[in-house]
């Protein structure tokens, strides 16, 4: 099983429609977790962290599953501008070494 | 914002040429990491910097590899003798704590 494991889309969808994305990771001593957004050739981009309780951030939502070692992040009214690939990344065991999906490919048509 | 700066933005060298490649981490961060991503494949880390001194590295980062913090603003990486499979881009990040890292808009490496 893949560390961290993401469908590679890519999703392409209409501006205002909603997009969610799925991750899962295989080390269940992972302690933290977070959505990076990395458009093409530049940095990743920290989106947000992701906490058991979930959390949200204006038009994003993240959720943590712990049993199941399942992340996702909703995108509510997409706009253009969030067009770009969604990297899912996990912290390994319990070090500071960030373990990052292949990301999910998100194009936003208008 | 304070950001994380990366010099050169570009950086081609020769196969068993050093190069230096040099990171400005954000200024209060305490943790310090570089990571590489080949072209069309997902961010690797290669190893975390704390308190001077190397606190985790991976397998990719062998005996070719080295890091510095030389002086209180900088944090550079070094591969003694390039080889063709070490072109990529190469990210610095840092962290204030552990964990919650920023990256810095990467070097391009490329080795003919």
């Amino acid at each position: 099983r893949k560390e961290v494991e993401q469908d590679p889309g890519p999703f392409n969808v209409p501006e205002g429609a909603t997009v969610a994305f799925n991750c899962t990771y295989s080390n269940s001593a992972s302690q933290s977790f977070f959505w990076y957004r990395q458009d093409c050739r530049k940095e990743p981009k920290l989106l947000m962290s992701v906490y058991s309780s979930g959390n949200e951030d204006g038009r994003f939502t993240a959720q943590l599953n712990r049993a199941s070692q399942y992340i996702s992040l909703l995108i509510r009214d997409s706009k253009l501008s969030d067009s770009a690939t969604y990297l899912c990344v996990v912290n390994w065991r319990n070090t500071d070494k960030l373990i990052f999906g292949t990301g999910t490919r998100l194009q936003v048509f208008p | 914002e304070p950001e994380v700066t990366q010099t050169p933005s570009h950086q081609v060298t020769q196969m068993g040429q050093e190069v230096i490649l040099r990171c400005v981490p954000i200024s209060n961060h305490l943790y310090f990491y570089w990571y590489r991503q080949i072209l069309g494949q997902k961010v690797e880390f290669l190893v975390s910097f704390y308190n001077n001194e190397i606190s985790e590295k991976s397998e990719i980062f062998d005996d070719q590899f080295s890091v510095e913090r030389p002086d209180g603003s900088n944090f550079t990486l070094k591969i003694r003798s390039t080889k063709l499979e070490d072109s990529a881009m190469y990210f610095c990040a840092s962290a204030p704590l552990i964990y919650e890292q920023y990256f810095g808009p990467g070097t391009r490496l490329t080795v003919t």
